[in-house]
């Protein structure tokens, strides 16, 4: 039972070409996050939505953008990806209100590479 | 401002013997949750234990169970009977009971020697 999906699990990308992440769940969850996760590191932050408002970290680069055009779908756009931007993209979901169910779950990740 | 702190960047335990984990966290919030996820190289990221900040009694979850120190922000994951199948990077996450924001530590990556 799939729960949290990304598409796709591995991308490949040209520095510079803009490129969109994409996220969904069955969920039903209130709250969807976008962690970027370098090798060997904690996953940080970029951005969250709670409901239709958007939440965006302070540190997170212009370069990202994000979309929840519904509560089932949430992407991650990099309008033109760096070397340094090559990591695992995580997203994740949660229930706020909710004190029985106070995780968040993960989909499996997008591995993006930009060369 | 939250954070997270993993002081041991590496373990290893011997199969079926116990490891114990530490996270501390610093907050000045009284209501929040903490959590132990498991992300074993190339998965998922999956919940392993969580615990909330009102309740005394330490959470257990089969062989995985907490030792919560509310007074001391410590907030330490032990493993018993280790089974290969716990080899992974762990990470510890705290999260503010009104707030959205997943808060992580650098993470404890363990070994688990056959």
């Amino acid at each position: 039972d799939a729960m949290v999906i990304q598409n796709p699990r591995y991308q490949v990308t040209q520095f510079g070409k803009p490129v969109t992440l994409s996220c969904s769940q069955t969920l039903n969850h209130n709250v969807m996050y976008w962690y970027q996760q370098k090798s060997s590191q904690a996953p940080k932050l970029l951005f969250h939505y709670y409901d239709k408002d958007f939440n965006n970290e302070a540190d997170t680069p212009d370069n990202f953008q994000s979309r929840r055009p519904n509560t089932s779908f949430c992407f991650l756009d990099i309008r033109s990806p760096g070397l340094g931007d090559t990591a695992m993209y995580l997203c994740a979901t949660s229930r706020q209100g909710d004190r029985l169910n106070t995780e968040a779950f993960f989909g499996q990740g997008t591995r993006l590479t930009v060369v | 401002a939250q954070t997270v702190t993993q002081s041991q960047p590496e373990m290893s335990v011997q199969e079926a013997e116990t490891v114990t984990l530490s996270c501390t966290y610093d907050t000045s919030e009284s209501d929040y949750y903490l959590f132990w996820y498991k992300q074993p190289p190339s998965r998922q990221m999956i919940l392993v234990i969580r615990q909330e900040a009102y309740k005394q009694q330490n959470a257990t979850e089969n062989r995985f169970s907490v030792n919560f120190q509310k007074a001391a922000k410590s907030f330490s994951l032990k493993i018993s009977d280790s089974q290969l199948g716990d080899a992974a990077m762990y990470f510890c996450a705290y999260r503010w009971e009104s707030g959205n924001q997943f808060y992580f530590g650098t993470g404890t990556s363990l070994t688990v020697i056959p």
